[in-house]
């Protein structure tokens, strides 16, 4: 199993460009997680999917943030126009369902930086 | 909602020593409580997990300890080594989805 699979690895953009994060579940899993981490905020939860269907947004900054699981083996979150202040990791994770006490395997995370 | 606490936010031991790192949650529906390593620019990884139903759990030199009344959970390191050190993150999850502590930076001196 190659486990969680996100892109880019790095990504540098320029204040205002769109910013496309992409992650490929592990097969199987059912609920899909988009976390921010930062120094100063340390692992924020962003959004989850469950089924493919987006089940709580309420950790999305703002309207710039959207994501969106058009099939149970592709994510993508996308930021436009993006911000100095979206630097950060992205890390997506999966489980095999979200509740009853299933681990979360996270992806090698898209380290973001906006100039 | 739920909110979970993690101290310290450092700690230094010294290799063989112990360490011992202490988190609180708010919400009793909470009732699964995992513990992640971060390494240096690497992902969080699962290290040993505890569900609502059980007070202890040990796997080789790490232990985890819950206290439901207190709604508290300890992550134990006996015989510490220079590549425990890391980032550890303590979470729980019940009605929500996994909340993660604020996360301790653990340094293991040689």
């Amino acid at each position: 199993d190659a486990g969680v699979i996100q892109s880019p690895r790095h990504e540098v953009t320029e204040m205002g460009q769109e910013v496309t994060l992409r992650c490929k579940p592990i097969s199987g899993h059912n609920s899909l997680f988009w976390y921010r981490q930062t120094m100063m905020r340390g692992l924020e939860l962003l959004i989850y999917f469950n089924n493919n269907v987006p089940i709580d947004d309420s950790g999305m900054p703002e309207d710039r943030f959207s994501a969106k699981m058009p099939n149970a083996s592709f994510s993508t979150l996308k930021i436009q126009p993006s911000e100095p202040r979206d630097s950060a990791v992205y890390f997506c994770a999966s489980s095999p369902r979200r509740g009853q006490g299933k681990t979360q395997y996270f992806g090698p995370g898209t380290r973001l930086l906006v100039l | 909602g739920e909110n979970v606490e993690q101290h310290p936010s450092t700690l230094s031991v010294q290799e063989g020593d112990s360490a011992v790192i202490k988190c609180t949650y708010s919400d009793s529906a909470s009732n699964y409580f995992p513990w992640y390593k971060q390494e240096l620019g690497k992902r969080p990884q699962l290290i040993i997990d505890i569900r609502s139903n059980v007070g202890e759990k040990k796997d080789q030199r790490i232990a985890v300890t819950l206290n439901k009344t207190a709604k508290h959970f300890s992550l134990h390191i006996t015989e510490t080594q220079p590549e425990d050190s890391a980032v550890y993150f303590c979470a729980a999850e019940g009605n929500t989805p996994l909340v993660f502590g604020k996360g301790t930076r653990l340094s293991v001196i040689a």
